[in-house]
């Protein structure tokens, strides 16, 4: 069973800052790892699917690298703007299609 | 684009009663899902159903049943409803491979009690 976590589990940035936060699974062994941008009242949004270690993507200001030999994922967010504010949630693919989703990282911008 | 939808959108019932939440999809996916959200919990997975004709227990199918209808419908029932099932349901549908994505509804709030 796939299992996982997300941390930290809230953050508080100004606006402005760079940001990061970790996705980490202790088994490689599932078929891609996602991230998701979740705004209150709204239903997840995808933001980067990632297969192969080593595996970088961005988009805008947003960025993610994958490290499958030592179980993490990072995601950045450069500049830091209000509307970044959102529940960041990465999730592991399996082999059987299910998702298996973090406990996410609520990111609070402050203006 | 009406992606995935899913009714009702907000519900209150009373311990012991049923009902059932209905979820459709257009994007002709095979593989579509029930999840619940809880503070502090994230998405938890109740049932999925990788294609038409099949369905499979999540990590927390107790309480629950589901009937894939066909393609493009999924729906999830209480049979009688408890307190602990309060949460915020989110239907979803993906098609296989590694780089498709998973699309949700908008969520359906639910209050038991």
């Amino acid at each position: 069973i796939l299992n996982v976590e997300q941390s930290p589990q809230s953050l508080h940035v100004q606006e402005g800052d760079s940001t990061n936060f970790t996705c980490s699974f202790p088994s490689s062994n599932f078929y891609a790892l996602h991230w998701y941008r979740w705004e209150t009242a709204k239903s997840p949004e995808a933001l980067f699917v990632m297969t192969l270690n080593g595996d970088e993507k961005k988009k805008g200001r947003i960025s993610a690298t994958l490290n499958t030999k030592e179980g993490y994922s990072y995601l950045y967010i450069k500049g830091s703007q209000p509307e970044d504010s959102a529940t960041y949630l990465c999730a592991l693919r399996d082999y059987g299609q299910n998702f298996v989703f973090g406990p996410g990282t609520r990111l609070s911008v402050l203006p | 684009n009406a992606g995935v939808t899913q009714t009702p959108k907000f519900q209150v019932l009373k311990t012991g009663q049923s009902m059932t939440l209905q979820c459709a999809q257009d994007m002709n996916h095979n593989s579509m899902y029930w999840y619940r959200q809880d503070p502090g919990m994230g998405l938890r997975l109740i049932y999925y159903s990788a294609s038409e004709g099949t369905t499979d227990k999540g990590e927390v199918p107790n309480g629950y049943n589901v009937s894939r209808l066909n393609k493009r419908e999924f729906s999830l029932r209480l049979e009688s409803a408890a307190p602990s099932q309060t949460s915020v349901y989110f239907c979803a549908s993906s098609d296989a491979g590694a780089g498709n994505t998973i699309y949700f509804g908008e969520g359906s709030w639910l209050t038991v009690v």
